[in-house]
């Protein structure tokens, strides 16, 4: 099994550029969540979803959107890349959106670096 | 870039020590508590739960003690190995509406001697 899988691992963009973090899993999972990773800060909820066609804010949701038209699928949208979005994504999925089905597999990471 | 290890309170231990990490939880409601061992470059990977009708469970040299009186986590590791070199993060788990959503811990960096 693949699990989680994140693309692309490195990105660079421009201030105000826009690009999507993909994210696929294939245990059929119900819910699938985005977290960003700071120097001292842990890991922080973006958005999630707990089923295709059902999103959520999470923590930190300004400058991002998200989308689930799939169960396998949900990727992150940065609308126009500001500098503080600079940090590591990473994605998760959980069999279950309750209770202790919500044990996480993430994916590798996304290192997205705004200039 | 910055590596997210940067900044974190760290443990220092030599190989064959038993090492604990703790962890200090918010929400008097999470029902579920995961610990997750983070290697640099590489997403969190899980390593025991436990729930809150539990205060202890043991795995493979680890344990988890759950305190909540005070609201305080542990990870126990036995005979701790250069391999054990990681971050780790104690994760909450809150209900919310018959979802739940998982908040962690600012982490803790493990360094193991040889």
């Amino acid at each position: 099994n693949a699990g989680v899988t994140q693309t692309p691992k490195f990105q660079v963009l421009k201030t105000g550029q826009s690009m999507t973090l993909q994210c696929a899993q294939d245990m059929n999972h119900e819910y699938m969540s985005w977290y960003r990773q700071d120097p001292g800060m842990g890991l922080r909820l973006i958005h999630y979803s707990v089923g295709a066609g059902i999103t959520d804010q999470g923590e930190v949701p300004n400058g991002y959107n998200v989308s689930r038209s799939t169960t396998e699928d949900f990727p992150l949208r940065l609308l126009s890349a500001a500098p503080s979005q600079t940090s590591v994504y990473f994605c998760a999925s959980s069999y279950s959106a309750r209770g202790t089905g919500t044990e996480a597999f993430f994916g590798q990471g996304t290192r997205l670096t705004v200039v | 870039g910055e590596s997210v290890g940067l900044h974190l309170p760290t443990l220092s231990v030599q190989e064959g020590d038993n090492s604990i990490i703790n962890c200090a939880y918010s929400n008097s409601a999470s029902d579920y508590f995961i610990w997750y061992k983070q290697e640099s470059g590489k997403g969190p990977q899980f390593i025991i739960d436990i729930r809150s009708n539990m205060d202890k469970r043991q795995g493979q040299r680890v344990t988890v003690l759950l305190n909540k009186t005070v609201k305080h986590l542990s990870l126990q590791i036995a005979a701790t190995q250069p391999g054990d070199s990681a971050v780790y993060f104690c994760a909450e788990n809150i209900p919310n509406s018959g979802y739940s959503t998982l908040t962690f811990g600012k982490g803790t960096m493990l360094l193991v001697s040889p």
